[in-house]
C-alpha cells in the first residue's frame, strides 16, 4: 500500500534551519506531486509548496518562498522540506501529503497523507 | 495565492441536525474545491474532490455544492463520529486551505 514515512521529532533554536523528510513506498515516485502542509498548535492547515518529483518542479506559497525549498531524491523515493529563519512562529506539525486523482474530472486530493513531524522552535 | 474562507469559524451542533458549512475562494476556481475532516490529533481525512464527489467509503450524508467562488459542505444529519473540524481546499492553482470550521457539540 502506499505510505509516506516522515522523519522524527526535532527541537531547533530560532534563526536555525529545518530539514524534514518523508520517504514513499508502495507507487511510482515520479508520478505523483508532493506537498509540505504545516499545522501550528491549535491552529489550521497551511500549505507550503510541492514538489512534482518528476521533473523536479516546485511551487512555494506566497509567505514562506523566500524560507521554504523542497527537494526530492528519486533514486530514494524521498522528498524534503528546508525552512531557513526558523522562528517560535514555525512551531509545528509538519505534513507530506501525496497528489491523489481519481476517474472523475482533472481534480487532486491529498492522499495519503504523513504520520506528522512536530518541530519545536525554542531557545 | 488565492484566499479561501471558511465561515462561521465554528458552530455548535446536535446529532441529527442539519450542518451546512461555507467556503469561500478569492477568485473563481471552478469546481477545484476538496473538503477534508480532521479529527484532534489525527491526519486530516479527504471526503470530497471536485466540488461534489464523494470518495470511496465517505457516508452519504456528506454532500458538497458551488462552482467558481462560494461552495458549501452539508452534513444532512450529523453523527456523533463527525464532531470535527472541516477544511476546504483549492486545487485549482495550489493546494491552498481555508481556516477551518470546528463542529462541536451543542
Amino acid at each position: 500500500q502506499v505510505q509516506l514515512v516522515q522523519s522524527g521529532p526535532e527541537v531547533k533554536k530560532p534563526g536555525a534551519s529545518l530539514r524534514v523528510s518523508c520517504k514513499t513506498s508502495g507507487y511510482i515516485f515520479t508520478k505523483f506531486a508532493l506537498h509540505w502542509v504545516r499545522q501550528a498548535p491549535g491552529q489550521g492547515l497551511e500549505w507550503m509548496g510541492w514538489i512534482n518529483p518528476g521533473n523536479g518542479n516546485t511551487r512555494y506559497s506566497q509567505k514562506l518562498h523566500d524560507r521554504v525549498s523542497i527537494s526530492s531524491d528519486t533514486s530514494a523515493s524521498t522528498v524534503s522540506l528546508e525552512l531557513s529563519g526558523l522562528r517560535s512562529e514555525d512551531t509545528a506539525i509538519y505534513f507530506c501529503a501525496r497528489d491523489s486523482f481519481g476517474p472523475t474530472g482533472p481534480y487532486n486530493w491529498f492522499d495519503p497523507w504523513g504520520q506528522g513531524t512536530l518541530i519545536t522552535v525554542s531557545a | 495565492d488565492i484566499q479561501m474562507t471558511q465561515s462561521p469559524s465554528s458552530l455548535s451542533a446536535s446529532v441529527g441536525d442539519r450542518v451546512t458549512i461555507t467556503c469561500r475562494a478569492s477568485e473563481n476556481i471552478a469546481n477545484y474545491l476538496n473538503w477534508y475532516q480532521q479529527q484532534p490529533g489525527k491526519v486530516p481525512k479527504p471526503l470530497i474532490y471536485g466540488t461534489s464527489i464523494l470518495l470511496s467509503g465517505v457516508p452519504s450524508r456528506f454532500s458538497g455544492s458551488g462552482s467558481g467562488t462560494e461552495f458549501t459542505l452539508t452534513i444532512s444529519s450529523l453523527q456523533p463520529e463527525d464532531f470535527a473540524t472541516y477544511y476546504c481546499q483549492e486545487s485549482y492553482r495550489s493546494r491552498l486551505f481555508g481556516q477551518g470550521t470546528k463542529v462541536e457539540v451543542k
